[in-house]
């Protein structure tokens, strides 16, 4: 069974730009979640999806945003980049009928200069 | 607010020692403590979890140890392997209003260990 997919795997972007990052869960899946990790704040959830709607929602600006599409791939979209964006974003799926298990993807590293 | 706060921030162990690393939670609303363990490049893979209700749960040569009274847990490694050598996370979560969903992870700040051969 294949696993957590994130592309792409590595984004350079400069200040002001927007950015879309893509998460393709594992088969059968229907729940993704969103989280930052940098070297200062650690891992940090930025929100759920589940069945195209967001169930959960952590406390970043609205800058972050995402959606979930029918065939459970998801994307999260930060606009107005700022210097402080710049760190590994994590997707993570679960089968979503309240089962604990989360199982990541490898991220995407973003770097804004 | 820092809901859970992990030591030691670094840890150095020799080869078929035990490696210990140490959580502390504030929210007694928790219901689900996991383990990952993120290797560089990787992301973060799930370990062993325990629920409040047990105590102790162990997997091979890992064993979570749980004082729900002190809101605190641990990892032990035992027979700590040059293999073992990552970030290792804590993390605490519960369901969601709807009681569908653990997918909102605290993590605590990660402990980077080294096994030395």
């Amino acid at each position: 069974k294949a696993g957590v997919t994130q592309t792409p795997r590595y984004l350079i972007k400069t200040r002001g730009q927007q950015v879309t990052l893509s998460c393709s869960p594992i088969s059968g899946h229907r729940s993704v979640s969103w989280y930052q990790q940098t070297p200062g704040q650690g891992l940090q959830f930025l929100f759920e999806y589940f069945s195209e709607t967001q169930r959960n929602k952590g406390n970043f600006p609205g800058r972050f945003s995402g959606r979930q599409f029918s065939n459970s791939r998801s994307e999260m979209n930060v606009s107005t980049l700022e210097l402080g964006d710049s760190a590994l974003y994590l997707c993570a799926s679960s089968t979503g009928q309240g089962g604990e298990k989360l199982f990541f993807g490898s991220g995407t590293q973003l770097s804004v200069l | 607010q820092q809901q859970v706060k992990q030591s030691p921030q670094s840890l150095i162990v020799q080869k078929g020692g035990i490696s210990i690393i140490n959580c502390a939670y504030e929210n007694t609303a928790f219901d689900y403590f996991p383990w990952y363990q993120q290797f560089p490049g990787k992301g973060p893979a799930l370990l062993i979890a325990i629920r409040p209700d047990v105590s102790e749960k162990k997997e091979g040569r890992f064993t979570i140890s749980f004082n729900k009274s002190a809101k605190q847990f641990s990892l032990h490694i035992m027979d700590s392997q040059p293999g073992d050598s990552a970030t290792y996370f804590c993390a605490a979560s519960r369901r969601n209003a709807g009681g569908t969903s653990y997918g909102k992870l605290t993590f605590g700040q990660g402990t980077i260990l080294t096994v030395h051969p």
